[in-house]
């Protein structure tokens, strides 16, 4: 069963525009979640993260959204640029468990 | 700067054959997984090690054994390979606890 779940499977933006990318988790013992950005043909980097205790984690152009009580979080990615295409995946680990991904949303930004 | 490195980048095999894909970390990490992407399921979970000698089931163990004979490598075992592991198999290193990973650039094996 995915412990992590992740939507839209695919998303498309203009230019300028803000994407929002979407993920839940089950497991209550997740307690860090980073978010990766993979291209094509490379392996997954990360991007951005949050830990629990926070609501909240902005870097640049990136933000993460995080609603403990109905575990769930979002990616706003602002002003989006044709070089943010890529796939996006949110992770979830913490109390000695592995970390788990979500199915991944791609993200195509148009000019 | 982080590297972990996986041999070979391709690999086909035959269905019966036994594939051995490795993993190289030079991070002094700790921790080490094996993923595999597909399309519609992600990365997922196939075996993890804590350090050297240790090994621990995934997700998806069934089909694949793990090796962690050193601190800087980690191997995935197929010893019976069949078509259904044809997949992108993915390496990380990361230290224990709320820390990053660093991912390999992975490895395309088809298995016909």
């Amino acid at each position: 069963q995915q412990q992590v779940r992740q939507s839209p499977q695919s998303l498309t933006v203009w230019e300028g525009e803000t994407a929002i990318l979407n993920c839940s988790y089950e497991n209550s013992a997740f307690d860090y979640f980073p978010w990766y950005q993979q291209f094509p043909g490379e392996g997954p980097a990360l991007l951005i993260s949050i830990l629990s205790v926070s609501d909240k984690k902005e870097d640049g152009r990136f933000t993460i959204f995080f609603n403990k009580r109905e575990k769930k979080l979002s990616l706003h990615i602002a002003d989006s640029q044709p070089g943010d295409s890529a796939t996006y995946f949110c992770a979830a680990s913490g109390n000695n468990n592995a970390p788990r991904f979500g199915a991944g949303t791609k993200l195509s930004v148009k000019p | 700067e982080a590297a972990v490195t996986q041999s070979p980048r391709n690999k086909v095999a035959v269905t019966g054959g036994k594939v051995t894909l490795s993993c190289n970390q030079t991070n002094n990490h700790n921790n080490m997984y094996w993923y595999r992407q597909d399309t519609g399921h992600g990365l997922r979970l196939i075996h993890y090690s804590y350090g050297a000698g240790s090994t621990e089931k995934g997700d998806i163990p069934d089909g694949y054994k793990a090796s962690r004979p050193s601190q800087e490598n980690f191997s995935l075992i197929l010893e019976l390979a069949t078509p259904s592991q044809t997949s992108v198999y993915f390496c990380a290193s990361g230290p224990p606890g709320p820390y990053e990973q660093y991912f390999g650039p992975g490895t395309r094996l088809t298995v016909l």
